[in-house]
């Protein structure tokens, strides 16, 4: 079974703070990708990366950017915190070569910000 | 455009009842699409996928697509009331991308009442 793992399940942050958030698959995934999901506008695209090093921006990616230094792994930054990202993170991966291929996503970090 | 669009519901069957869940997208040329159900303050679940015009079954879930007309759409027969959840219909827009984005709809609340 795919494991998606988000480092924090409730994460709670101050305005203009950097945040990290982590975000780690163990089925050797290539492509992996960071959803925010908000109440009536569904789950909107950040970032996604398809290879180590390599990122695509998505639908809303000002005030976001990532890291993919593993393939295992790809971080999300919110480089100065703001009270509109407060909101729940998904993290999700697929195997490449993929129009069939399904997402796989973690468990979510609800992030507020105050 | 890309979209995929969804009716919002809610909505509301009996126990045992048929539901029935629609979508539709915006690129007729398409090839992949799946339905995830997400429980609230959880993350998406994948539970069907299809590819192929016409009908496929999987015990209670039924998908059925129509490409010449871009709906896709999800039965759950009998249906229980651990049904109760958002599904969130995704499909693959980019035509002949391997990146594997998909594109959501905003989902529809299903409730299922005793």
């Amino acid at each position: 079974d795919v494991k998606v793992t988000q480092s924090s399940r409730y994460l709670v942050k101050r305005t203009g703070e950097k945040v990290f958030l982590e975000c780690v698959q163990d089925m050797d995934h290539e492509n992996m990708f960071w959803y925010r999901q908000d109440p009536g506008l569904g789950l909107r695209l950040i970032y996604f990366s398809y290879d180590v090093k390599m990122k695509e921006k998505g639908d809303i990616p000002e005030g976001y950017s990532v890291s993919r230094e593993k393939k295992e792994r790809f971080s999300l930054i919110l480089e100065s915190a703001s009270t509109n990202q407060t909101s729940m993170y998904l993290c999700a991966s697929s195997i490449r070569g993929g129009a069939n291929s399904p997402l796989h996503f973690g468990n979510g970090t609800r992030l507020t910000v105050t | 455009q890309k979209e995929v669009e969804q009716n919002s519901g809610p909505l509301s069957v009996p126990e045992g009842a048929i539901a029935s869940l629609n979508c539709t997208y915006s690129d007729r040329g398409s090839q992949s699409f799946f339905w995830y159900r997400q429980y609230s303050g959880k993350s998406p679940e994948l539970i069907m996928f299809i590819y192929s015009n016409g009908d496929k079954e999987d015990g209670r879930f039924t998908a059925q697509l129509n490409k010449a007309s871009q709906y896709v759409s999800l039965l759950i027969r009998d249906s229980q009331p651990s049904d109760s959840a958002t599904y969130l219909c995704a499909v693959n827009l980019d035509r002949g991308s391997t990146l594997g984005r998909l594109y959501f709809g905003r989902g529809t609340q299903l409730t299922v009442w005793p």
